[in-house]
């Protein structure tokens, strides 16, 4: 069946770093991938994705890369900021049906 | 941009109770709405699908008797707990999609949480 792994959090970064949070997926087919972000007391939000391989989805600094050869869709932002800070769910899509990964939480302090 | 609401947020009930979560579409109708399950710093787990107007498809393993879901509006979706035990405390967020065929115009409530006592 189809899953999501990501990295465990929580990630603690400093204003200004480099931001990975790393993706793989198990699927069949040709699902889409997401990123959706969950800032707190909100709901999540469609972040970024990528509908077919190397395929790259970016939206507010962050790109992620659709990896058909490494089955990976990690996402990056070269210079994170303190409002970045949130979890953050990889998704993958088939159908109506979207897998999600546990969620990473990332914290941005100045 | 589209809004779904959840009400409540935050429910704590006593065993063999019932409870119910709503889902509102605030901006746009829903034609789709998801309810999902989340325990703590696990993935969120696909409950139901409901369509308006037609009963839920439930994901393999929910208990359809336990998780009463309702579509009755292009609005509104509602989620019921029967008979709620401490083993169905969780996190319960929905989602809905205007859209019949792409999965990335889900919207998401801010979730529900329930603790049963």
């Amino acid at each position: 069946g189809n899953s999501v792994t990501q990295m465990e959090g929580p990630v603690t970064l400093s204003e200004e770093a480099f931001l990975t949070i790393n993706c793989t997926y198990t699927a069949t087919g040709y699902p889409s991938l997401f990123w959706y972000v969950q800032y707190p007391g909100e709901g999540l939000q469609l972040l970024l994705k990528a509908t077919k391989a190397d395929d790259k989805g970016s939206n507010k600094g962050f790109e992620a890369t659709y990896r058909k050869e490494t089955t990976s869709f990690h996402l990056e932002k070269g210079s994170v900021q303190v409002s970045d800070s949130a979890v953050y769910f990889c998704a993958l899509g088939s159908g109506y049906a979207l897998n999600f990964g546990k969620g990473t939480s990332l914290l941005v302090t100045p | 941009g589209a809004v779904v609401s959840q009400h409540p947020s935050w429910v704590i009930c006593k065993s063999g109770t019932s409870v119910k979560i709503e889902c509102r579409s605030l901006d746009f109708q829903a034609t789709t709405m998801f309810w999902y399950r989340q325990f703590p710093k696990q993935s969120l787990m696909l409950m139901a699908t409901s369509n308006e107007g037609s009963k839920a498809t439930y994901e393999q393993g929910v208990e359809k008797d336990k998780f009463l879901i309702n579509h009755a509006s292009l609005t509104l979706s509602t989620l019921t707990v029967t008979s709620a035990h401490p083993e169905d405390s969780s996190f319960y967020i929905c989602s809905a999609t205007a859209q019949k065929s792409s999965t990335d115009t889900q919207y998401f409530g801010p979730g529900t949480r329930l603790t049963v006592l």
